[in-house]
């Protein structure tokens, strides 16, 4: 299996407080993405980076917010979480090849209340 | 802009029988991925299998093979010989030029015994 861990894998947070998601990868790849799954949406993209220091938005990046200060650390910041926050949050990582899959983490379930 | 499109939100297949799932992509990048992920009620999501734009022959892992109809833009996935646990979600996903995946909202398929 890839070493890839999010953490933590369970968060109730209160609206307004700012929450941060940790991915961990101890493979060395270069590319890392945040995404959320919502019924109905499958995987959408909030935020990746293509290496440290280099972090591109994604398709729902509003109110969102990406660190990558180490190439194996990718941190997502919710800096003021509401309620249409409440979802799964996976972590990917991926090798520079196109051909290469994508390798994803067990999932963040985030609810705010 | 990528687009990926998944037209059943679900289907049922009998034990031992093959399964299609559908797939449709719009893209205008002449060179892209395509893949398939499992995602079992447990959660975590597998790789399936890949599909270069440029590959001459159709991808094949095992059960599973990928109808790659390039004029067509499409990507089925082929399930033969369904197994009890081959029901979940399952999602269709293509690479873009700076490597983050594009996925579709899924198809759950339920295998009846």
């Amino acid at each position: 299996d890839a070493g890839i861990t999010q953490s933590p894998r369970h968060k109730v947070t209160e609206t307004g407080t700012p929450v941060t998601l940790r991915c961990h990868q101890t493979e060395n790849h270069r590319y890392m993405y945040w995404y959320r799954q919502d019924p109905g949406h499958g995987l959408r993209l909030i935020h990746y980076s293509y290496g440290v220091k280099d972090t591109d938005k994604g398709e729902v990046s509003d109110g969102y917010s990406v660190s990558r200060s180490k190439t194996e650390d990718f941190l997502l910041t919710l800096e003021s979480a509401t309620s249409s926050q409440t979802s799964v949050y996976f972590c990917a990582i991926s090798g520079y090849d196109r051909d290469t899959e994508a390798f994803f983490g067990q999932g963040t379930r985030l609810t705010v209340v | 802009a990528q687009k990926i499109t998944q037209t059943q939100p679900g289907m049922f297949v009998q034990e031992k029988e093959a399964v299609t799932l559908d797939c449709t992509y719009d893209t205008s990048d002449p060179s892209y991925g395509l893949f398939w992920y499992k995602q079992p009620s447990s959660g975590e999501m597998i790789f399936l299998i890949y599909q270069g734009s440029y590959d001459q022959q159709n991808a094949t892992e095992g059960r599973y093979s990928l109808n790659f109809q390039k004029a067509r833009k499409s990507a089925n996935l082929v399930i033969s010989a369904s197994q009890l646990g081959d029901s979940a979600m399952y999602f269709c996903a293509m690479s873009s030029p700076r490597r983050a995946l594009t996925f579709g909202s899924g198809t759950r398929l339920q295998v009846q015994p």
